[in-house]
């Protein structure tokens, strides 16, 4: 049911850089802001990257969006064991008039 | 500090109905957009319906129209989401969350969700 695509888990140790990818289609990621949600175990989501590539207030600037056509990844530099979580990208879609969310990717730090 | 909280889920039998609750607090509730949410076990986030401000604009995912409803309180601060003829596929965890200032913009807060589990 997921409208956007992202892999199931990435992997990365303390220190290292990764990125989660996130595809969609002209409908939504290429079309509009795309956003990026954490959640930890048992916790709500937090907004971490908001209108592609900005960080809400007390989100550390490691986190980064962009954007190119309907990819939209999210980097994280200097990896931290905090880091460990599920990860998911977002965006309107036009066609849809709604939100639609990938499928989530977790993160493990090694 | 923002807070929203959801409550009423449970266990509940096919075809039947269920109403959620989410009691919000630190933020004036009646000047946001409030949308829910859910995930499924073992399965991604799924966007269900938003509300703008004065309940005017409404949207469903096509899963759950005329099935749910989502309505709010601005007096309680609370939001709403009647749910009907359940079915299996319906059990998840229901979160709500705040939007930004119009229905396209980013979920800013969320709560912990509340629990739906439909099985006889």
């Amino acid at each position: 049911q997921s409208m956007l695509t992202q892999p199931p888990s990435v992997s990365g140790t303390p220190g290292q850089r990764v990125s989660i990818s996130c595809s969609g289609s002209y409908s939504n990621v290429a079309r509009s802001a795309v956003y990026w949600y954490q959640r930890l175990p048992g916790a709500a989501p937090k907004l971490i990257v908001t209108s592609t590539n900005h960080r809400p207030s007390g989100v550390p600037d490691r986190f980064s969006g962009s954007k190119s056509g309907t990819s939209a990844p999210l980097a994280i530099n200097g990896l931290q064991s905090e880091d460990e979580a599920e990860y998911f990208c977002a965006a309107w879609d036009d066609s849809l008039n709604g939100h639609v969310f990938g499928g989530g990717t977790k993160l493990t730090v090694l | 500090e923002v807070q929203l909280v959801e409550s009423g889920g449970g266990l509940i039998q096919p075809g039947g109905s269920l109403r959620l609750s989410c009691a919000a607090s630190g933020f004036t509730f009646g000047s946001y957009w409030m949308h829910w949410v859910r995930q499924a076990p073992g399965k991604g986030l799924v966007w269900l319906s938003y509300s703008n401000a004065a309940e005017s604009d409404t949207n469903y995912a096509d899963s759950v129209k005329g099935r749910f409803t989502i309505s709010r309180d601005n007096a309680r601060n609370t939001l709403y989401l009647q749910m009907n003829s359940l079915r299996n596929d319906d059990t998840a965890v229901y979160f709500c969350a705040r939007g930004g200032g119009a229905n396209y913009a980013g979920l800013e807060y969320w709560g912990r969700g509340t629990l739906v589990t439909v099985s006889s």
